[in-house]
């Protein structure tokens, strides 16, 4: 199956640092890229759709200053988390689809942010 | 996204087939019927999906109900590996988890 790569796999940062997470795909082209969080024992919530060469659709509740998504390639999105806080503390996952519609997607390992 | 009903967990053993029940009522006629699993401090991962018709992989097998409301994902010997949070999500063009079934295998 395809490949999602995600890095680093944890960072620590102080609070009022920005930290970047690199999403790629290894074997194949995505157009869309999706961005997700999850706190401890709850499902994740998706932030943002990242699509190449225009900008982020984020969901609801989201701010997108704060968290600032660049797809520049057909096999590479950043999330950065400006200015971060312990509450940005959490697990981050990207995911990449093959194709839009009916195709499944396919998830990074996640990175683990922790805000100190 | 459609609403899906999972429950919160199930037990199974060893080598014993388990069956993931999931209920969306609310399905549309468009909408495929994913599942993913996630085990723990990992990303999702793909299991199967479907439309109208049941459908096999070499993971697990997907039973659609006629009506479309009910789907069943069939793993058909549970190991140690497969203990995981299992998601059944609709999908149109985004995901949308929700609590997902966390399965228990007990050697």
């Amino acid at each position: 199956g395809a490949v999602v790569s995600q890095h680093p796999s944890r960072v620590i940062c102080k609070s009022g640092t920005s930290v970047k997470i690199e999403c790629r795909s290894l074997d194949f082209q995505a157009t869309t890229m999706f961005w997700y969080r999850q706190f401890p024992k709850q499902s994740l919530m998706l932030m943002a759709t990242s699509n190449e060469g225009s900008k982020a659709t984020y969901e609801q509740g989201v701010e997108k200053d704060k968290f600032l998504i660049n797809h520049a390639s057909l096999t590479l999105s950043t999330l950065t988390v400006t200015s971060a806080h312990p509450e940005d503390s959490s697990f981050y996952i990207c995911s990449a689809g093959l194709a839009g519609g009916t195709y499944e997607q396919y998830f990074g390992p996640g990175t683990r942010l922790t805000v100190t | 996204d459609a609403k899906t009903t999972q429950p919160n967990s199930m037990e199974s053993n060893e080598e014993e087939p388990v069956h993931l029940p999931c209920n969306h009522s609310t399905i549309s006629g468009t909408d495929y019927i994913h599942w993913y699993r996630q085990l723990p401090s990992q990303g999702p991962e793909y299991v199967i999906h479907g439309l109208t018709s049941n459908v096999n992989n070499r993971m697990a097998s997907l039973a659609i109900a006629e009506d479309r409301k009910s789907s069943t994902l069939i793993l058909h010997r549970a190991t140690l590996r497969d203990a995981a949070v299992y998601y059944c999500i609709l999908r149109d063009y985004k995901l949308t988890f929700g609590k997902g079934t966390l399965l228990t295998v007990n050697p």
